[in-house]
């Protein structure tokens, strides 16, 4: 399997422009899982999926975040209108259950201008 | 990473043992994780070990954990240069779905 794959991998932006993460989970994974690592404040959860249905987003930032999985293999993070304080990597994670091991894309690195 | 903690820094000599330390909250987490997170790439899971046992043993890395005091160690014997990275300790909370609450992370450095 190849994996987590996040596009994409580096993303430079200008202040108020759209910003669109893509990730597709490992097949057969029912948990998806979106975090963002800085390094004021570490790895926080944005948002996880379930069998496509986000169950707890309570860790997305602001409503300038969303995030949607319109099928078992593809899931994306939108930031509009992106800030400079959006700067960080965000990984994605999937899982094959709730209760078992998160394996972890390669991040995209989101610089925002 | 507030509920995770972890000392921010380690240096050791190439070829010494290496140990990074965790102390966690929730005693009733499940699973401890230890990841692995190199210059510019993702988490890398390199073990994890169920709350119900004291050590695991896995080639050159060792994890011990004493629920008692909500403490996680690992030990990397034979220190090498492609150890160098980020160690993240992570326990698991209960609730539905294997929730992971990470440490800010151990910065290895190893020099010759």
């Amino acid at each position: 399997d190849a994996g987590v794959i996040q596009s994409p991998r580096h993303e430079v932006t200008e202040m108020g422009q759209e910003v669109t993460l893509r990730c597709k989970p490992i097949s057969g994974h029912d948990y998806l899982f979106w975090y963002r690592q800085t390094m004021m404040r570490g790895l926080e959860l944005l948002i996880y999926f379930n069998n496509n249905v986000p169950i707890d987003d309570s860790g997305m930032p602001e409503d300038r975040f969303s995030a949607k999985m319109p099928n078992a293999s593809f899931s994306t993070l939108k930031i509009q209108p992106s800030e400079p304080r959006d700067s960080a990597v965000y990984f994605c994670a999937s899982s094959p259950s709730g209760q078992e091991t998160q394996y972890f894309g390669p991040g995209t690195r989101l610089l925002v201008l | 990473g507030e509920d995770v903690e972890q000392s921010l820094f380690l240096s050791v000599r190439e070829g010494d043992s290496s140990v990074i330390n965790c102390t966690y909250t929730d005693s009733s987490s499940t699973y401890l994780y230890w990841y692995k997170q190199e210059p510019g790439a993702g988490l890398q899971l390199l073990t994890y070990i169920f709350s119900n046992m004291d050590m695991k043993q896995d080639q050159r890395l060792t994890v011990l954990l004493n629920k008692k005091d909500k403490h996680l160690s690992l030990r990397i014997a034979d220190t090498q240069t492609g150890d160098s990275a980020i160690y993240f300790c992570a326990e698991s909370r209960s609730g539905g779905y294997n929730k992971l609450i990470f440490g800010a992370g151990t910065r290895l450095a190893v020099h010759p």
